[in-house]
């Protein structure tokens, strides 16, 4: 059965500092994919990035990128001069290909201090 | 574009009434799927469909039910509201290759 799990339940970081919240996953499958969503207070689910499992590049979107190590089964979110708009939960989820079922992770409370 | 509607925004239920939670995409996807968001906690899988007629179960499925009778359209029924049922539920919808999953805003579900 497939999993994702975020070790880290809050995070506090300084303004403009580099962010990475951990994303790591359990599939028997070859072929699934990898999103990351953020969730401000406002509740809405806002689409991020996006890894495929035979992606050979990582995934890059404007100030996100995706720390993809296919090995350790990790797909880490890594934010880049972090800004105060960026405080929100962040969700990892995955998709297998053999059932589409997509399950999210228990996310990860980001806090940026000014 | 619509993208992902959700009908109603809010709804307070008596236990044991029942209800259904609307939802419609217009992007033409065959994935869609239905999420509960308890306060501060993940997204949990209730059911999912990959095209009209098939649905399957999720990680929580005790409790609803859902039918898939057009590509537009996958409601969630509640039959015997409880207290647990309490939530935010979130429909979204996804092309077979699709690397993003659309959402809707989402449905505040209070059973008392």
């Amino acid at each position: 059965a497939q999993k994702i799990t975020q070790t880290q339940p809050g995070m506090f970081v300084q303004e403009k500092e580099a962010v990475t919240l951990d994303c790591t996953y359990d599939t028997s499958d070859q072929s699934y994919g990898l999103f990351w969503y953020k969730q401000p207070s406002s509740g809405e689910m806002i689409f991020l990035i996006y890894q495929g499992s035979y992606d050979e590049q990582n995934a890059t979107e404007g100030r996100y990128s995706l720390n993809f190590q296919k090995a350790r089964k990790s797909a880490n979110l890594v934010i880049s001069a972090s800004q105060l708009g960026d405080s929100a939960m962040y969700f990892c989820a995955m998709r297998e290909d053999r059932d589409d079922k997509i399950i999210f992770g228990k996310g990860t409370r980001l806090h940026i201090l000014p | 574009n619509a993208g992902v509607t959700q009908t109603p925004k809010f709804r307070i239920l008596k236990i044991g009434q029942s209800m259904t939670l609307q939802c419609t995409q217009d992007m033409n996807h065959n994935y869609m799927y239905w999420y509960r968001q308890d306060p501060g906690m993940g997204l949990k899988l209730i059911y999912y469909s990959v095209g009209a007629g098939i649905t399957d179960k999720g990680e929580v499925p005790n409790g609803y039910n859902v039918s898939r009778s057009t590509t537009e359209d996958f409601p969630l029924r509640l039959e015997l509201a409880a207290p647990s049922q309490t939530s935010v539920y979130f429909c979204a919808s996804i092309t077979n290759q699709g690397y993003e999953q659309y959402f809707g805003p989402g449905t505040r579900l209070t059973v008392t």
